[in-house]
């Protein structure tokens, strides 16, 4: 089983609409989550992190976490053409600092 | 407020040559963390540094690869004899302290071309 893994992409979405993207994990001890975007050919930037059960809001971003599920998932609301890129789930192990990611899923927001 | 950096963006070597990648944190970051991006596929850990000390290596193959984070200057990924494998982007990532809820900042990446 792999440390993380996200659906598989790619994800194509009309402009407006929601993109949902989902993450599991398996070290049950993970206390902490994060998601980046990487557009193509660029460096990997932090949108959201996530330490406690619930949902978290930033903007037009929410992140979901569910410990007993270990399951994290990220919604992008009101979609823009600018939201197009890949999105990455990426856990460390318990306390550790060596991120683990998901292969990344790949959003496509049509104009 | 200078972000991670990296130099170079791109470097091209040819099969047997030595590439020197460069990072200097955050200011203020005090740890360093390398990821390597091969093509379509995600990044995998390679090393974890503070001033002075190589913390994990774990990730990082046992030959021709090193790193180093010394006390004054940035930290330097080294590839000796490189070979068409190692074609990848290399991130470079800081953060102000560690543990699994520190936010890792990453660099703009080299992306290396073995010829």
């Amino acid at each position: 089983q792999k440390e993380v893994e996200q659906n598989s992409g790619p994800l194509s979405v009309p402009e407006g609409a929601i993109a949902s993207l989902n993450c599991t994990y398996s070290d049950r001890g993970s206390q902490s989550f994060f998601w980046y975007r990487q557009y193509s050919g660029k460096s990997p930037e932090l949108i959201m992190f996530i330490y406690s059960n619930g949902d978290k809001e930033d903007g037009r971003f929410t992140a979901q976490l569910n410990k007993a599920s270990q399951y994290v998932s990220l919604l992008i609301r009101d979609s823009q053409p600018s939201d197009s890129a890949t999105y990455l789930c990426a856990v460390p192990r318990g306390n550790d600092y060596k991120l683990s990611f998901g292969a990344g899923t790949t959003v496509t927001v049509r104009a | 407020n200078a972000g991670v950096m990296q130099n170079p963006r791109h470097l091209v070597r040819r099969r047997g040559q030595e590439a020197r990648l460069r990072c200097s944190p955050v200011k203020g970051h005090s740890h360093v963390y390398w990821y390597r991006q091969l093509p379509e596929e995600g990044l995998k850990f390679m090393v974890y540094l503070q001033k002075e000390n190589i913390i994990d290596e774990s990730g990082m193959p046992k030959e021709r690869f090193s790193a180093e984070f010394p006390k004054e200057g940035p930290s330097i990924l080294r590839i000796q004899q490189v070979v068409r494998g190692d074609s990848a982007a290399y991130f470079c990532a800081s953060s102000p302290s560690t543990g699994g809820t520190d936010t890792q900042y990453f660099g703009p990446g080299t992306r290396l071309t073995v010829l």
